[in-house]
Order: C-alpha cells, then sequence, then structure tokens
C-alpha cells in the first residue's frame, strides 16, 4: 500500500533554532517527492520537488534530502523564524502515467519567540 | 495572475442540501485536482481532471461530481450533502513540470 509517514507529528523550537522533519515513503513507482508548507487556513505552498536522481534541494533556509535506497526524506529548517509557524507536508508521486500524490499527514511546527 | 481561485471560502449546509463549490485557475495548466482535506489526515483525491474534457475518480469519489467547463475551471457538486462531507475542499492545478498549484480551500460544514 502506498503511505507517507512524518515524523514528529508535532514540534516546538525556540525562534532562531534549527530543526529537521522527516519522511518515509513507501509509494512505488516513485516518481518525485516534494515538501509544502501549509500556513492556518490556507492552501499547501510549495517548497521542493526531488526527483530520483537528486539527494538535496534547497529553498532558502529550508533545505530538503531524499534517500531513495532507504526511502527517507528530511525538511531541515535553519535559523527559524516565527513565520515559519505552519504545518509541513511531506508528498511522493508515483509514477503511473499520470501524478498521482500520496500526501502525508504533515508536521505542525510552532517556532516560539 | 490570481493563480488557483475557489469560491465559496465558508459554507454551511444543511443534510440533503446541494451545492457546486467553483474552481478556476489562469494559469493555463492541463490537470486539475479536488482534495478534502480532514484532521489527522493527509489530503485525499476526491476527483481530477487530466485534461480539458477529461475526468476521472480519485480515491474518495462517492458522494460527489464534477465537471470540467474548459480548461480554466473545474467545478465539484455535492449532490445530497452529509454530514461525513463536513471537510476543508481543495482545488489544485499542476503544471507539466510537476509544480502543483493550490487555492484557498473551501471550509464547508454539514448540519
Amino acid at each position: 500500500k502506498n503511505q507517507v509517514e512524518q515524523s514528529p507529528q508535532s514540534l516546538i523550537i525556540l525562534e532562531g533554532k534549527n530543526c529537521t522533519l522527516q519522511c518515509n515513503y513507501t509509494v512505488s513507482p516513485f516518481s518525485n517527492l516534494r515538501w509544502y508548507k501549509q500556513d492556518t487556513g490556507r492552501g499547501p505552498v510549495s517548497l521542493t520537488i526531488m526527483t530520483f536522481s537528486e539527494n538535496t534541494k534547497s529553498n532558502g533556509r529550508y533545505t530538503a534530502t531524499l534517500d531513495a535506497d532507504t526511502k527517507q526524506s528530511s525538511l531541515h529548517i535553519t535559523a527559524s523564524q516565527l513565520s515559519d509557524s505552519a504545518s509541513y507536508i511531506c508528498v511522493v508521486s508515483a509514477n503511473t502515467g499520470f501524478q498521482k500524490l500520496v500526501f502525508g499527514t504533515g508536521t505542525r511546527l510552532l517556532v516560539s519567540p | 495572475n490570481a493563480g488557483v481561485t475557489q469560491t465559496p471560502k465558508f459554507q454551511v449546509l444543511k443534510t440533503g442540501q446541494s451545492m457546486t463549490l467553483q474552481c478556476a485557475q489562469d494559469m493555463n495548466h492541463n490537470s486539475m485536482y479536488w482534495y478534502r482535506q480532514d484532521p489527522g489526515m493527509g489530503l485525499r483525491l476526491i476527483y481530477y481532471s487530466a485534461s480539458e474534457g477529461t475526468t476521472d475518480k480519485g480515491e474518495v469519489p462517492n458522494g460527489y461530481n464534477v465537471s470540467r467547463l474548459n480548461k480554466r475551471e473545474f467545478s465539484l457538486r455535492l449532490e445530497s450533502a452529509a454530514p461525513s462531507q463536513t471537510s476543508v475542499y481543495f482545488c489544485a492545478s499542476i503544471w507539466d513540470s510537476g509544480e502543483q498549484y493550490f487555492g484557498p480551500g473551501t471550509r464547508l460544514t454539514v448540519t
């Protein structure tokens, strides 16, 4: 069964600190892996998309890594800001001839002043 | 360039009532999607349209119908609303590169 699991479910960190969010997946055949940021009351916004051949991808203070062998990904946030408070969703796309996306349940991050 | 827009933002229905959620995108994307998001669950695909004139069922299509009116618009209809359809509904469209864009969502409550 295609699944995406994220950990932790929630996290509280102090402003300025770094954090790492985890994603494990069992989606097959793999096409790409995405990280989205979802602010409360808004739609998800894409942070990164990584294909099988990419190990790491950055978007400002966000750095995603992908280990396709172990089927794991992480999202590292550097020097957190209050505006980073949001849910972060890991999404894996299956290569079925159509973009079939499998969504994780997300990690809710709260950055505290 | 407004991206993906959805109307309404909020809606309260009584059991058995019907309504249509509207979605439009101005990015000339071929593929459009409808998802629902419930607490503690990932987004689940209700229906999608790979291109103008085609629609297909997703993971949770029961109780819903869709129309791809043209390339820009993709509507979701609830013919007879049920409390189990209380959720936040997101429309999305996707670029050929795979970049997916979401609308702001419609929060629906069925009493």
